[in-house]
């Protein structure tokens, strides 16, 4: 019954290759996200998915692609890896983006924690 | 530029030992301030949301409160197992991303 799920849980990869992650919701919402958190633990958004618009943080390389084949799905793709993307990402569903509690609580999934050698 | 400052980075509290956590944030356009609890190799987990200055939500010996600059949560009487990190995120305009402060460590030793 889990709500947000992420596979892999670890991905350990050498520098230059290319990765997935995947990240589905079994909640029925709307709106789903990825975030990145640091050696320093913190959380921080690079992508955010609507109804199929697509809001890029501007800080996040083009080497990062999201992908979603559905509303339930939103995978991550990430072209020549480096060693500064090793982190945990995080994937997040909302019923929305905005609209009060019900609508915008956003629930997270256990995360992957890349590493890149 | 919008940031939120949590406060303190650490904080270790004896079994029973009354506390509070800040959050305090600058941002243009606030909608809403989360609070979410991280156990260590988890996701966070959602507290609370609050929306209004005065407004306050209360969950076992959590209780949250928002003013215009600051949120505060208090834990009464915190039990070990009440230690994780505790993320502060506020939700600005028509944007939904949340945007985090670093976090309270919270260490409740029995």
């Amino acid at each position: 019954d889990t709500a947000v799920s992420q596979t892999p849980k670890y991905l350990v990869t050498q520098m230059g290759n290319d990765k997935s992650i995947k990240c589905e919701q079994n909640l029925g919402h709307d709106t789903m996200y990825w975030y990145k958190q640091d050696s320093k633990k913190f959380l921080k958004i690079m992508f955010s998915y609507n109804n199929k618009e697509l809001i890029i943080n501007e800080t996040v390389p083009n080497r990062f692609s999201p992908k979603s084949p559905d509303k339930a799905h939103l995978n991550l793709h990430i072209n020549s890896l480096e060693l500064g993307d090793s982190a945990v990402y995080f994937c997040a569903s909302s019923q929305d983006l905005a609209g009060g509690p019900k609508q915008e609580t956003q629930y997270f999934g256990p995360g992957t924690r890349l590493l890149v050698l | 530029e919008d940031q939120v400052t949590q406060s303190p980075e650490a904080l270790r509290l004896q079994e029973g030992e009354s506390s509070s956590l800040n959050c305090s944030y600058t941002v243009s356009g606030l909608r809403g301030l989360f609070w979410y609890r991280q156990d260590p190799g988890k996701g966070p987990e959602f507290l609370f949301t609050l929306y209004s200055a005065g407004e306050e939500k209360e969950k076992e010996r959590l209780k949250a409160t928002l003013t215009k600059k600051e949120s505060f949560l208090h834990i009464t009487a915190p039990k070990p197992e009440d230690s994780a990190t505790y993320l502060c995120a506020v939700t600005r305009g028509s944007q939904g991303n949340l945007i985090f402060g670093k976090g309270t460590k919270l260490s409740v030793k029995p």
